[in-house]
């Protein structure tokens, strides 16, 4: 079956580095993305691996192991306004039609 | 701004009512899909449409039903509501939803606050 497992909380210190892992057991799989949803606001979009390795956006990396079926979030330098839940999710590919397999989230709390 | 809109921004009603969430998709995006977010909770898939046609159900309620218009905007349906209907809706579009594409980055909309009292 299809699964994403990623931690439901995690506490950080601002002006600290902190990494969120996901795991995910899936078929046809395309690709890892990542999602920040503040509280009561939409999901955004913050990246994409399709392949192994880092891909870095500014404060923000995401980091894909295709053979490890894992990724995880990395944030740098946190800031108060990264507090917010971030999904990963799974793009995969069923009977010829492109789908994202959600995980749970992951509430990120950062402490002053 | 996604360039998604979705109304009614919020709705309260009471049990066993029927409601009608509206989203108009980014200029250009073909898939619409459609999200339930629950207090708390993780989003639930709930619809997939392209192009007017519906691609792919998830956990969706029978009580629940919705459609793609030819100009692309989309329509969730809720009827017989229950308490636990209760949740954030969300509409998301994409500009491709068959067939090799992007990284699949879904644009959302700031959702339907749906209240059933």
């Amino acid at each position: 079956g299809q699964s994403l497992e990623q931690p439901s909380e995690v506490t950080a210190v601002e002006g600290a580095i902190v990494q969120i892992n996901c795991t995910y057991q899936t078929s046809g799989f395309y690709g890892l993305s990542w999602y920040q949803q503040h509280d009561g606001g939409a999901p955004t979009f913050l990246s994409y691996n399709a392949l192994d390795g880092l891909e870095e956006t500014g404060r923000f990396s995401s980091f894909l192991s295709r053979s490890d079926s894992y990724g995880y979030l990395l944030l740098q330098e946190l800031q108060m306004k990264d507090s917010a839940s971030y999904f990963c999710a799974v793009r995969e590919n069923m009977d010829s039609n492109y789908q994202l397999i959600w995980g749970a989230g992951t509430k990120l709390i950062i402490k002053p | 701004d996604s360039g998604v809109t979705q109304t009614p921004k919020h709705l309260i009603t009471a049990t066993g009512q029927r409601v009608t969430l509206r989203c108009s998709p980014r200029s250009g995006d073909l898939s619409v899909y459609w999200y339930q977010q629950s207090l708390d909770q993780g989003l639930q898939f709930l619809i997939q449409y392209y192009n007017g046609e519906e691609r792919a159900k998830g956990n969706i309620l029978e009580r629940f039903s919705a459609q793609q218009f030819p100009d692309l905007h989309s329509e969730l349906n809720l009827s017989s509501l229950e308490l636990g209907d209760s949740a954030l809706y969300f509409c998301a579009s994409s500009v491709e939803g068959f067939g090799r594409g992007s990284g699949g980055e879904l644009f959302f909309g700031e959702g339907s606050r749906l209240t059933v009292l």
